[in-house]
């Protein structure tokens, strides 16, 4: 099956510096890739909607100059964490789907679990 | 009004015993899909389970399958045979309309623990 891969992992920072995550489409085009945040045994949280080669769709509530989004490429977004604080520690996880093929499942990318001390 | 609604925050079954989680939905949509994904502890979302909303017939896989009671806007799982390896959270899902544009909405979940 289709696969989407998430770097890094795990990454532990410093309050005030900035996080990039990656989430790349392996084997398959994706025009539209979703954020999500989890927090410790809750659910998944939209926080944004990024389209290739267009600026990223926001929920509400969601800081768009602290959370950057950059889709760049048809297999590619980023999410940086700009001046993180520990309140941004937390499960991050994105998703796609293939562009052209229409009621399928959006593919999860691995998480990242990002602690800011 | 929640989209998805998961009402057991917590299962216990029996290994080799069938359960089902429950999940109800809410859109004013004609055309919508239902998922439903395992969440190890691990974080990883492994996908399950799909049905969209004209199919006649509830979805299986494996040992996977899903109650798809549309008039009642409800979409439960079903695990047979339970194995100690199912244990984990179980999100159900949903996108609305027919466009790749749709993020899915998540349910608050249901952890499922298999007992030997």
């Amino acid at each position: 099956g289709a696969v989407v891969s998430q770097h890094p992992s795990r990454v532990i920072c410093k309050s005030g510096t900035s996080v990039k995550i990656e989430c790349r489409s392996l084997d398959f085009q994706a025009t539209t890739m979703f954020w999500y945040r989890q927090f410790p045994k809750q659910s998944l949280m939209l926080m944004a909607t990024s389209n290739e080669g267009s600026k990223a769709t926001y929920e509400q509530g969601v800081e768009k100059d602290k959370f950057l989004i950059n889709h760049a490429s048809l297999t590619l977004s980023t999410l940086t964490v700009t001046s993180a604080h520990p309140e941004d520690s937390s499960f991050y996880i994105c998703s796609a789907r293939e562009s052209r093929v229409m009621n399928t499942e959006a593919f999860f990318g691995q998480g990242t679990r990002l602690t800011v001390v | 009004a929640q989209k998805i609604t998961q009402t057991q925050p917590g299962m216990f079954v029996q290994e080799k015993e069938a359960v089902t989680l429950d999940c109800t939905y809410d859109t004013s949509d004609q055309s919508y899909g239902l998922f439903w994904y395992k969440q190890p502890s691990s974080g990883e979302m492994i996908f399950l389970i799909y049905q969209g909303s004209y199919d006649e017939q509830n979805a299986t896989e494996g040992r996977y399958s899903l109650n798809f009671q549309k008039a009642r806007k409800s979409a439960n799982l079903v695990i047979s045979a339970s194995q100690l390896g199912d244990s984990a959270m179980y999100f159900c899902a949903m996108r609305e309309g027919r466009s790749g544009n749709t993020p899915l909405v998540f349910g608050k979940g249901t952890r499922l623990s298999v007992i030997a």
